[in-house]
């Protein structure tokens, strides 16, 4: 079966660093998309990774393994905006996404 | 409007009752789904359309149906909603079905309960 894994919630500090991992079994793989979603809100898309290696976009960056079928993303500079659920998802072969459960980022003062 | 339109935005059905979620997208993406979201789990495909006038199912179709007739507009609807059918409904769309890094966009929800 498709299997996506991330932790359920983590909490960190503002103005501090977070990772956050997602490790995936899946059919096929076509890219990894990690997403943004605010308590009561839609999901909004962060950053998509193809190719082995580190994509830094402003705060956040994110990075794919895939040999070790595995990826992170890294918040940098941690803001209270930055509290929501952060999704995994992996693009199969039959590019259908599969979506791990999401990560509920805490931010503390 | 633009990106994703929903609606309704919230809704209470009785058990039993037809009932049709609208989603209307303005970025002429060709691709665009239907998934649930239930908490503790990821979200989860419902029924999908590559191109207009085409769909196909997702991991979790039964009790749902979908129409595809123009590039805009990709309702859902539950023939006979039951109480396991109250979840957040979310309509997406993509530029295409498979390539591309640009992700889907995602309408903003529907919270429906069956009671």
């Amino acid at each position: 079966g498709q299997n996506i894994d991330q932790p359920t919630e983590m909490t960190a500090t503002e103005g501090a660093i977070v990772q956050i991992n997602c490790t995936y079994q899946t059919s096929g793989f076509n890219g990894l998309f990690w997403y943004q979603q605010h308590a009561g809100e839609a999901p909004t898309f962060l950053s998509y990774n193809v190719l082995d290696g580190l994509e830094e976009k402003g705060r956040f960056s994110s990075f794919l393994s895939r040999s070790k079928g595995y990826s992170y993303l890294l918040l940098k500079e941690l803001q209270m905006k930055d509290s929501a659920s952060y999704l995994c998802a992996v693009r199969d072969s039959n590019y259908q996404l599969i979506w791990g459960a999401g990560t509920k980022l805490i931010i503390k003062p | 409007i633009a990106g994703i339109t929903q609606a309704p935005t919230s809704q209470i059905l009785a058990a039993g009752r037809r009932m049709t979620l609208r989603c209307t997208q303005d970025m002429r993406h060709n691709a665009m789904y239907w998934y649930r979201q239930d908490l503790g789990l990821g979200l989860r495909l419902i029924h999908y359309s590559n191109t207009a006038g085409t769909t196909g199912k997702g991991e979790v179709p039964d009790g749902y149906s979908v129409s595809r007739a123009n590039t805009d507009d990709f309702p859902l609807t539950l023939a006979s909603a039951v109480p396991s059918q109250t979840s957040v409904y979310f309509c997406a769309s993509s530029v295409d079905a498979g390539t591309g890094a640009s992700g889907y966009t995602f309408g903003s929800g529907t919270r429906l309960t069956v009671v």
